[in-house]
């Protein structure tokens, strides 16, 4: 049971450093999400897609990138680290079955990323 | 927008007690799922237990269970009988239909002997 793979889990960077946080899932899952977490601010987030081919900006999406060419993979990109995004990232999926069409809604996270930015 | 709100930083209990952990949520929603997540050390996300908004019965997943007050818009986490392995982060969370997860800031529990 793979569930939703994260890598890496642990990541350095110097500020501008380019780097992708990758993301995985196993279970056919269309929705797929990009959390991260700092400390007293519970998870925000980033961006999310309902399916291939389609993503959408969460709550603070500024400085980070996504793409979504396969059910599977949902890559996060930081294009030029800043310090501002020291955090722990979190990778989610779930059936797109929405609220309206019952089911059980559960989301499933990876183990998370933590990020350092220097 | 939904927003979710724990009131409680951190808290304390002993073990083998009882211990509330508080949520309030705010949506204008009829439809709607509300989800206890338990993050400890290790930092994984574990589903706790959830509530579909239509159904009045409150959860119950063993020594959890929630007191969903739908009209107060309040979904609270009590933990029976807690144990040392209860000690972790715990969020509260807000699924609507824009398919968004929205947590609260988290309550950090203590279990003690």
């Amino acid at each position: 049971n793979a569930g939703v793979t994260q890598t890496p889990k642990f990541q350095v960077l110097k500020t501008g450093q380019s780097m992708t946080l990758q993301c995985a899932q196993d279970m056919n899952h269309e929705y797929m999400s990009w959390y991260r977490q700092d400390p007293g601010m519970g998870l925000r987030l980033i961006h999310y897609s309902v399916g291939a081919g389609i993503t959408d900006q969460g709550e603070v999406p500024n400085g980070y990138n996504v793409s979504r060419s396969t059910t599977e993979d949902f890559p996060l990109r930081l294009l030029s680290a800043a310090p501002s995004q020291t955090s722990v990232y979190f990778c989610a999926s779930r059936p797109r079955t929405g609220v309206l069409a019952g089911g059980k809604n559960i989301q499933y996270f990876g183990a998370g990323t933590r990020l350092s930015v220097l | 927008a939904q927003t979710v709100t724990q009131s409680q930083p951190e808290m304390s209990v002993q073990e083998a007690e009882t211990v509330t952990l508080s949520c309030t949520y705010d949506t204008s929603e009829n439809n709607y799922y509300l989800f206890w997540y338990k993050q400890p050390p290790s930092r994984q996300m574990i589903l706790v237990i959830r509530q579909e908004a239509y159904k009045q019965q409150n959860a119950t997943e063993n020594r959890f269970s929630v007191n969903f007050q739908k009209a107060a818009k309040s979904f609270s986490l009590k933990i029976s009988d807690s144990q040392l392995g209860d000690t972790a982060m715990y969020f509260c969370a807000s699924l609507g239909t824009a398919s968004k997860l929205t947590f609260g800031t988290g309550t950090r529990l203590q279990v003690t002997l």
